[in-house]
């Protein structure tokens, strides 16, 4: 079992609907979680991140972690075809420096 | 102010050759940090620098893998006598700091192809 999970999609919706997006894990000691996009081509930039469980809010964008069931999520409301993009979650421990990726999921919002 | 910033953007290249791949980050940001994206597979962490130590090298995949960093600034990733599998994109990220929270910025990857 791989220690982040993610279902690469692909996922098309039309503009203006509600994306979920989420990834499970396997090691508790995670303590930072990331939602990084990645547009073709270009290096993943940090959208939001979240420490602990609990809810965090950023226009659009809202990012979830239920620790006790290993849980994240990126919801992205009202979606438009800017947000087309591989959405990769990221998480690491307190003390560790090393990102632990999933493998991204491919969304395309279609105008 | 200026990204991390890699170079070559694109290298193609013939089994058994050796290529150099570089990245210059972030001014003052003390940490480092090399990753692989294989197509289809998320970012895979090779190689941490603090200053111009390497204290993690745990994800090279090899011994044909090395990787330096000078001047706590610039840094190069060398994979001697290439191989198909190692066709992949190259990230290189930077952080003001490592450990707890710090942001990683990466920059825009070396897409090496292995003939």
């Amino acid at each position: 079992q791989k220690e982040v999970e993610q279902d690469p999609g692909p996922l098309s919706v039309p503009e203006g609907a509600i994306v979920s997006l989420n990834c499970t894990y396997s090691n508790s000691a995670f303590q930072y979680f990331m939602w990084y996009r990645q547009y073709s081509r270009k290096g993943p930039e940090l959208l939001m991140y979240t420490y602990s469980s609990g809810n965090k809010e950023d226009g659009r964008f809202t990012a979830q972690v239920d620790k006790s069931s290993k849980y994240i999520s990126l919801f992205i409301r009202d979606s438009q075809p800017s947000d087309s993009a591989t959405y990769l979650c990221a998480m690491n421990g307190g003390s560790n420096y090393k990102l632990t990726f999933g493998k991204g999921t491919l969304l395309t919002v279609n105008p | 102010g200026a990204g991390v910033s890699q170079s070559p953007s694109n290298k193609v290249t013939e089994k058994g050759k050796d290529v150099e791949l570089r990245c210059d980050p972030i001014s003052g940001h003390t940490a480092l940090y090399w990753y692989r994206q294989r197509l289809g597979q998320g970012l895979e962490f090779l190689i941490y620098f603090q200053g111009n130590s390497a204290p993690d090298k745990s994800g090279l995949p090899s011994d044909r893998f090395s990787a330096e960093r000078t001047g706590e600034s610039v840094s190069t990733l060398t994979i001697q006598r290439t191989q198909q599998e190692d066709s992949a994109v190259y990230l290189c990220a930077s952080s003001l700091a490592a450990g707890g929270y710090n942001e990683q910025f990466f920059g825009p990857g070396t897409r090496l192809t292995v003939l």
